[in-house]
Order: C-alpha cells, then structure tokens, then sequence
C-alpha cells in the first residue's frame, strides 16, 4: 500500500492521558498535513509541515498539541492532558510541493476520550 | 465570516441517475478547489480538483463547474452508483495560504438502487 498511513486506526484513552498519533506520508511527498474532523462537519486544519519544517498552525491547535517530522518522512501528533472536547478524528494528508498540490489523506486515527 | 459551505446538507437520488452537489465559498482570493467523498470510516478521497482560472472540469462521470461570479461551485455526477454513496465536501485553497485547505460541512450522498 502506497497510500498515507496512520496508526493507531483507534484509540480510547482517559481524561487527562497523553496520546501520541504516527502519519507515514506518500514516500515522495514533501508536505504533510494534519486535520481534525469532528462528527458531521468536514476537516479542520492544524498544522502543516514542508520536510521536517513546520510552517503553519492553527489557532485549533492549542498547547496541549504538539506536530513533529523529525526527518521529513514521517509525523507525530501528540496531544497532552486530553480532553473530552479532543475526541475527533483526527487526519493526515500530504501532497507533492509541485504542480496542482493535491492532498492524498490517510484513513485517519479515531480519537475517543473518555 | 468567510468559510466554505454546501446549500444541502443531504441529497437522495436514484441509481442511474444524475447528482449535482453544490458548495458556495466567500473568499474571492481562493484559487483552487479540490472535491472530496468521504465514505464512512475513511479518509477523505480526492475526486476531481479545478484552477480559478477554469470554469469547466471533466473527469470520469464526474463535471466540476466554478462560478467565481457568484462564488459557487457544483459536482456533477452523471449515471450515479450505489457506490458513489458518500460525504462529499468541497474545498477551498486560498492563494496566500499554500497548504491549508478550508473544507465546508459536506453533503450526504445516498444512492437508491
């Protein structure tokens, strides 16, 4: 499978855990991307890497939320102390830097939080 | 505020027929705009994607028409299937911003056979 890989697929944890979330890119895309989609609205951004820099975040992504892509290839989302507000869905996308930049997404890692 | 968003929230048509799904955005500096189904459990998937400076787009069954005039984009689906049953949402790039896109609510897709 050549497609983008998240994992866990899912994952329950308890008010005030830490979680840590895996995205392994398409192999040649230099963009990554992280989403969070909550029941019955689309996807909203959070941060966005080219190679291992992180060039964009969103105001969503509070300080309990933390992106790495040590080495350009793959990312880590971590979210401390989490919140029942937290549970979501929560997507990686990455694209080429060249041409239309179209955003490939991974099946997403369901987040519940109880 | 400025977002992206569909007139309908669901859309029920019969297998055969045609699907036509709309989306109004607001941001005049958005220049790309990219469809996507989202099937359930699953990521979204690309569809078909259009430049600002079309107006027309065709791919397999499907038609992406832009009105930058009015703001309105539309998907069309010609001879729909049980399997085109999905969320879809459009989505917005906007110019000044080059990775993130703004994604409207979505509109459900059911497909009667």
């Amino acid at each position: 499978d050549t497609g983008v890989s998240q994992d866990p697929r899912h994952k329950i944890t308890k008010r005030g855990q830490n979680v840590t979330f895996r995205c392994d890119p398409i192999s040649e895309h230099n963009r990554l991307y992280w989403y969070r989609q909550t029941l019955g609205q689309g996807p909203e951004f959070l941060t966005y890497f080219q190679n291992e820099a992180q060039l964009e975040k969103s105001r969503l992504l509070s300080d309990r939320f933390s992106a790495e892509r040590p080495k350009g290839s793959f990312s880590t989302l971590e979210i401390q102390r989490t919140e029942q507000g937290d549970s979501a869905m929560y997507l990686c996308a990455s694209s080429l830097e060249r041409g239309s930049g179209e955003a490939f997404f991974g099946q997403g890692t369901r987040l519940t939080v109880v | 505020g400025e977002s992206v968003g569909l007139h309908l929230p669901t859309l029920s048509v019969q297998e055969g027929d045609n699907s036509i799904i709309n989306c109004a955005y607001s941001n005049s500096a958005s220049d790309y705009f990219i469809w996507y189904k989202q099937e359930s459990g699953k990521g979204p998937q690309f569809i078909i994607d259009i430049r600002s400076n079309m107006d027309k787009r065709q791919g397999q069954r499907v038609t992406v028409l832009l009105n930058k005039t009015v703001k309105h984009l539309s998907l069309q689906i010609a001879a729909t299937q049980p399997g085109d049953s999905a969320v879809y949402f459009c989505a917005e790039k906007r110019g000044s911003t080059l990775g993130r896109l703004y994604f409207g609510r979505g509109t459900q897709l059911t497909v009667w056979p």
